[in-house]
């Protein structure tokens, strides 16, 4: 799987949109960018995850670049709740469950009132 | 989304006994599961992948013989830590991907070896 680089910590006013930068420059073709979040002493939950265009869920917003090596998960009014470490990992997309993740340090996002 | 639970949340055991923790994906099947440790203040690091019907595979530097895991049925797996000792107090976690291929991760387990 491809790197990704994330700064490792970043802090919000709550209401704000909260925008997590991402590189991934040796990031494949068939690689998409997926975004997880763990909250304190919770397993990590699934945000979004995109290929090449700009993704929109319930949750966040993902915008990746046209080169596709930097991509941008955006928070649009962040709360407290949303207080946690953000990983974005680079793999291959599929049915295949043999694609484990693999976590870097994440971004520390700390949304503060 | 699809649902994974673990058992215990939390576990405290003497130094020397065996701790044995179980994921399930609870309404969904899955031929594969992976278990996870996170120290504190560290990333997740992947410890093995756990395989319906067959052995499972681990990572460098995880002892098998340590680690025991058993992929019992479609929907259960079980990590035993076998003679616990203070280093191995950790917080792990099990992940199961649906057939969409996407991870869905269990609540973790806090293992405290006194």
């Amino acid at each position: 799987d491809a790197k990704t680089t994330q700064p490792p910590s970043m802090d919000c006013a709550e209401g704000r949109a909260a925008n997590l930068p991402c590189n991934h420059s040796t990031i494949s073709g068939n690689e998409y960018v997926y975004w997880y979040r763990q909250i304190h002493s919770q397993g990590p939950q699934y945000i979004i995850h995109g290929l090449k265009n700009n993704e929109t869920n319930e949750m966040a917003s993902l915008i990746i670049t046209e080169d596709r090596k930097s991509s941008t998960l955006i928070l649009p009014h962040a709360t407290l709740r949303d207080t946690a470490v953000y990983y974005c990992i680079v793999r291959v997309a599929g049915g295949n469950a043999g694609n484990m993740l693999t976590f870097g340090g994440g971004t520390r996002l700390m949304v503060k009132p | 989304g699809a649902v994974v639970s673990q058992h215990p949340s939390r576990v405290i055991c003497k130094s020397g006994t065996s701790v044995k923790i179980e994921c399930r994906s609870l309404d969904f099947q899955a031929t594969t599961m992976f278990w996870y440790r996170q120290f504190p203040k560290q990333s997740l690091m992947l410890m093995a992948t756990s395989n319906e019907g067959s052995k499972a595979t681990y990572e460098q530097g995880v002892e098998k013989d340590k680690f025991l895991i058993n992929h019992a049925s479609l929907t259960l797996s079980t990590l035993t830590v076998t003679s616990a000792h203070p280093e191995d107090s950790s917080f792990y976690i099990c992940s199961a991907p649906p057939l969409s291929g996407e991870q869905f991760f269990g609540p973790g387990t806090r293992l405290t070896v006194l």
